[in-house]
């Protein structure tokens, strides 16, 4: 089955730890996109790739990173520097950035910082 | 980004149909009207999108006013399944806007 796969569903770290999260898909899709969604609230923009070993800084980048060395793997790393990281991550794909393309969404990873 | 209005809640009967409407007053010529739907606990899903003309497909119906300043998203016959949040959102046809801004959405809630 095609689509996108975010691991771990959930995710438990100290404080001053940094945490990596895992967004892989199938769909041959040049773009990839992570959000950050806080209880009730809206999905807000961290990082995008439109391509293979290209990224730009969303809304929220601060205290995250990011790498895409695979055109089907964009892992995000929460670091030490982001100060408030407990929120539910979301990642996502589109066939290219911008104009009507769909955007496909994984699962979620649900981190707690402790 | 231009920016949408949809309440803050609703509610419908099992098996009736629902509207669900979203404002978009400073809508520009180039942008589509995209609509995603986020079941609990889990990542939003597309649900359909549309420019000018009235949109259907097999989840809903998207109903784009005159002006295009208004739309509404139509279920047809509610479901359980159907209980999530809806959010309405503008993106640009001619691209640039790489990310979906996402408001807070209109949860619906489906009584059996």
């Amino acid at each position: 089955d095609g689509g996108i796969t975010q691991s771990p569903k959930y995710l438990f770290r100290k404080e001053g730890q940094n945490v990596t999260l895992s967004c892989e898909q199938n769909l041959n899709h040049d773009a990839m996109y992570w959000y950050r969604q806080d209880p009730g609230q809206g999905l807000r923009l961290i990082y995008y790739s439109q391509i293979v070993n290209d990224f730009q800084k969303g809304d929220i980048a601060e205290g995250y990173s990011v790498s895409r060395e695979k055109k089907e793997s964009f892992p995000l790393t929460v670091t030490s520097a982001q100060k408030n990281p407990t929120a539910f991550y979301l990642c996502a794909s589109s066939i290219s950035a911008g104009g009507p393309n769909e955007q496909f969404f994984g699962p979620g990873t649900r981190l707690t910082v402790l | 980004d231009a920016k949408t209005t949809q309440p803050n809640s609703m509610e419908s009967n099992e098996e009736e149909p629902v509207h669900l409407p979203c404002n978009h007053s400073t809508i520009s010529g180039t942008d589509y009207i995209h609509w995603y739907r986020q079941l609990p606990s889990q990542g939003p899903e597309y649900v359909i999108h549309g420019l000018t003309s009235n949109v259907n497909n097999r989840m809903a119906s998207l109903a784009i006013a005159e002006d295009r300043k208004s739309s509404t998203l139509i279920l047809h016959r509610a479901t359980l399944r159907d209980a999530a949040v809806y959010y309405c959102i503008l993106r640009d046809r001619e691209g640039g806007s790489e990310k979906l801004v996402f408001g807070k959405g209109t949860k619906l809630t489906v009584n059996p």
